[in-house]
């Protein structure tokens, strides 16, 4: 059952134009969202995160949109380089409360996008 | 800069042999998780810890596959005996995950070990 779904295997997009990358979740008791970069033979690396409170998050030349009622997110690129090649993974967390107090850090990964951006 | 290490890098064994993945956390994290990252399932949770003490391991094989943190600068992922299907990349990820404050769910990964069970 996968609770967090990238349906782009991959994306193609022209130097200098936007990428969109977009990710489903279907879990309503997520309460923040990550998207990582993983260049080839690397580990991936946290590029940019929203909390369930926000529905918008920029920074730079990403930015990261989220619509709760369609438990949906997305990640732009804008312009995109070449460098922005790479396989990009949405995540999603939620918070547990129990006796022991409130408990953060397990992710759930999408699939992930197959982003190549062509000079 | 703080980095997360893994050994080895590679790793190649035969059918049935015992394989151990090591991995050191940043230096001050609390929180290490280890994943197996296939082309069909993209990157699973297999387990996770926190302040040494395993919080979830529902995502391993349970008959063959142990995660341990003898101390908090060593985190292990052993299979035994290993299996063809084994076949993945491991990762180790580290996070400084505090109670009650939302938005400290970032993980910092390692590079992985490429592990091949023939």
């Amino acid at each position: 059952d996968q609770q967090v779904k990238q349906n782009s295997p991959s994306l193609s997009v022209q130097e200098g134009r936007i990428s969109i990358l977009n990710c489903d979740y279907t879990n309503s008791m997520f309460d923040y969202f990550l998207w990582y970069k993983k260049y080839p033979a690397e580990g991936p690396t946290f590029l940019i995160s929203i909390s369930s409170i926000k529905d918008k998050n920029e920074d730079g030349r990403f930015t990261v949109f989220l619509n709760k009622s369609a438990k949906h997110l997305s990640l732009h690129i804008v312009p995109s380089q070449p460098g922005d090649s790479a396989v990009y993974f949405c995540a999603a967390s939620e918070s547990h409360t129990n006796a022991g107090g409130t408990s953060y850090g397990k992710l759930t990964f999408g699939q992930g996008t197959i982003l190549t951006v062509h000079p | 800069d703080a980095r997360v290490t893994q050994t080895p890098r590679d790793k190649v064994t035969e059918m049935g042999q015992e394989v151990t993945m090591r991995c050191q956390p940043i230096l001050g994290h609390n929180t290490v998780f280890w994943y197996r990252q296939t082309m069909m399932q993209g990157l699973e949770l297999l387990a996770y810890f926190r302040n040494r003490a395993p919080l979830d391991d529902s995502g391993m094989p349970k008959d063959r596959f142990s995660a341990e943190m003898p101390d908090a600068t060593l985190a292990t992922l052993k299979i035994q005996p290993s299996e063809p299907r084994d076949s993945a990349v491991y990762f180790c990820a580290s996070g400084l995950a505090a109670s009650q404050v939302v938005g400290t769910d970032t993980q910092y990964f390692g590079p992985g070990t490429r592990l091949t069970v023939l």
